[in-house]
Formats: C-alpha cells, structure tokens, sequence
C-alpha cells in the first residue's frame, strides 16, 4: 500500500485558517486520499475524501495537488472542538479494500 | 441522525471472565466493521461483516474472540476467558451500501481486564 507522511504535530490559534499536509509519492492511479481525525477519547470521525479535484464539505476543504503527490486539509476557522488527531489516509474505491489502518497522523493543537 | 452507538462504554473484567461488547449501527448501514485500539496505537482490524455474505473474520487475534451480526443490525462481539493483552479501546463501524468507502464510528467500549 501506498504511504503517507503528515507532521507529527501542528499548533494553530482559535478561529484561523489551518493547514494540514500531507504528502503521498508513491500513490497510484486508483488511490482516493482520506482523512479521518480522532478527538480525544472518541472514535475516529470521516472528514473528507477526494481523488483529482479540490473538495469541499461542512467540515473541511482538501486541496489535491496537481500531481496528486501531496495533499492539504483546511480547516477554515478553527475550533477548540478541532483538537485531534488527523489521520491521511490512501484507499482504493469499491469498497473491497474495507479494513482501515491509520499511520500516527498528526496531532493538531488549536490554542484559545 | 442517529449515530454508532456502543455499549457499555467502560468494561471493567476480572483476568478470566467472558465479556460481551454490543454495536447498534446506523439504521440501514449494511457493513459493519470491529477494531480494536491500543493505548498509542493505530486501529487494529478484527471482523468486518457485510450483508448476508459470510464475515471476514481474518482480523481476530484467536479463537477467544468470536462476533455475531443478528439480523443484519445490531452485533456483539464476544471475548472469552480475558486476558490482560485484550485491554484495549474496541471500535465499531459501519457504513451504506451507497457510500461503501466512508465508515461512521462509535465511541468505542474501553475494556480493562485487571
């Protein structure tokens, strides 16, 4: 399966932008790009997904590189809530490829 | 929406006893999916089952965990005589047959075996 690397850790201010990287050179052709986070002591939460073109959702945008080597999560406005971890993830689609497996992602501190 | 429910969502079991965790999925969710999280660690995969299809049960780390799916709905999975290696926060998921690539998660049941 195709890596990702995410920076262990990133610290933000409440209500700004934040920018999560995320970079994966070896994806393939049929490799969607995942993100999930996990707020403390909770269960994973599905924040957005995309394969060629940028996304947006209530939660989030995902910027997809051109060559789809690297990939960006923004969080417009940051929250106390947006404390968690961040996890990229690459998948294929259809569903055949179903058991989830997250690297350590990175730890996203929003300060007040 | 409804979301994943899990219960309880604390277990405290002696070294030995059978305990039993449950999972409500989403209503109309037709996969659902069993992990298991380790303090610092990533999501370890134990069961995924999906429609009426037979589970894939290539994720249970012996033959002392087992899971059920009644009816297509809720599941509950079973360890027997625990052991102090099963604490562990375990995870479940499901997801629709229209959106089989995106799993909704519980909040996870965090099992101490003392």
């Amino acid at each position: 399966d195709a890596k990702t690397t995410q920076p262990n850790s990133m610290e933000s201010n409440e209500e700004e932008p934040v920018h999560l990287p995320c970079n994966h050179s070896t994806i393939s052709g049929t490799d969607y790009i995942h993100w999930y986070r996990q707020l403390p002591s909770q269960g994973p939460e599905y924040v957005i997904h995309g394969l060629t073109s940028n996304v947006n959702n209530r939660m989030a945008s995902l910027a997809i590189a051109e060559d789809r080597k690297s990939s960006t999560l923004i969080l417009h406005r940051a929250t106390l809530r947006d404390a968690a971890v961040y996890y990229c993830i690459l998948r294929k689609s259809g569903g055949s490829n179903y058991k989830l497996t997250f690297g350590k992602g990175t730890l996203l501190t929003v300060n007040p | 929406g409804a979301g994943v429910s899990q219960s309880p969502s604390n277990k405290v079991t002696e070294k030995g006893k059978d305990v039993e965790l449950r999972c409500d999925p989403i209503s109309g969710h037709t996969a659902l999916y069993w992990y298991r999280q380790s303090l610092g660690q990533g999501l370890e995969f134990l069961i995924y089952f999906q429609g009426n299809s037979a589970p894939d049960k290539s994720g249970l780390p012996s033959d002392r965990f087992s899971a059920e799916r009644t009816g297509g709905s809720v599941s509950t999975l079973t360890i027997q005589r625990t052991q102090q290696e099963d604490s562990a926060v375990y995870l479940c998921a499901s997801s629709s047959s229209t959106a089989v690539d995106i799993q909704y998660f519980g909040a996870g049941t965090r099992l101490s075996v003392l």
